[in-house]
């Protein structure tokens, strides 16, 4: 079945870039996707990116593919004190919903 | 637009009785809901897949009879935790696939914690 594996905690200082890496192994993997979670809340879709591209910025966000390795990552230039949270990795087939979640990384981020 | 609701956010209710868990497409509508778990530091794990009119799928390992889903409306599912015990307690998260829209497009509404007593 599919897996989705990620480190679970990174610690910034406010201003520096974060990079929050996931790997996945399903080759049939279409979308992947990053979600972010506060504490008690439900998720959030920060962005997402298509197999066939390599790379897709969105403001402070950067996500970059590499499908060959099967590695996917997240970058926030400027990490701020709001961007504390945790970060799931996601990712899904065409024409399938289900969505298989990764384990989820702490971003901790230090005035 | 695109928003998901889940009622009650937040709910403690003594062993062996039961809890309904409601999720809500706002301003949408959405053919397919889905049930998720989330335990204490870890990922979200998808219990089931609930669809209008129809009898919901679950996935490996979750009791069918245990949690029961009604996808009565193309606003609405709920989740029913019948007899309910300790090891239920967790955050349940559903999500809401708008309908005609393409696969990826899903929508998560903002978690209810259950704490069983």
């Amino acid at each position: 079945g599919e897996d989705v594996e990620q480190s679970l905690f990174l610690s910034v200082r406010e201003g520096d870039s974060s990079v929050i890496n996931c790997t996945y192994t399903d080759s049939s993997s279409t979308y992947l996707y990053w979600y972010k979670q506060e504490p008690g809340a439900g998720l959030q879709l920060l962005t997402y990116i298509f197999s066939n591209m390599d790379m897709k910025q969105d403001q402070r966000l950067t996500v970059l593919l590499n499908k060959k390795d099967k590695h996917l990552s997240l970058r926030i230039a400027d990490t701020q004190t709001g961007d504390s949270a945790i970060y799931f990795c996601a990712e899904s087939r065409e024409g399938y919903q289900k969505v298989t979640f990764g384990t989820g990384t702490k971003l901790q981020v230090i005035p | 637009g695109a928003v998901v609701s889940q009622h009650p956010s937040r709910v403690i209710c003594k062993s062996g009785t039961s809890v309904k868990i409601e999720c809500r497409s706002l301003d949408f509508q959405a053919t397919t809901m889905f049930w998720y778990r989330q335990f204490p530091k870890q990922s979200l794990m998808l219990m089931a897949t609930s669809n209008e009119g129809s009898k919901a799928t679950y996935e490996q390992g979750v009791e069918k009879d245990k949690f029961l889903i009604n996808h009565a409306s193309l606003t609405l599912s709920t989740l029913t935790v019948t007899s309910a015990h300790p090891e239920d307690s967790s955050f349940y998260i559903c999500s809401a696939h708008p309908e005609g829209r393409l696969s990826y497009e899903q929508y998560f509404g903002p978690g209810t914690r259950l704490t069983v007593t």
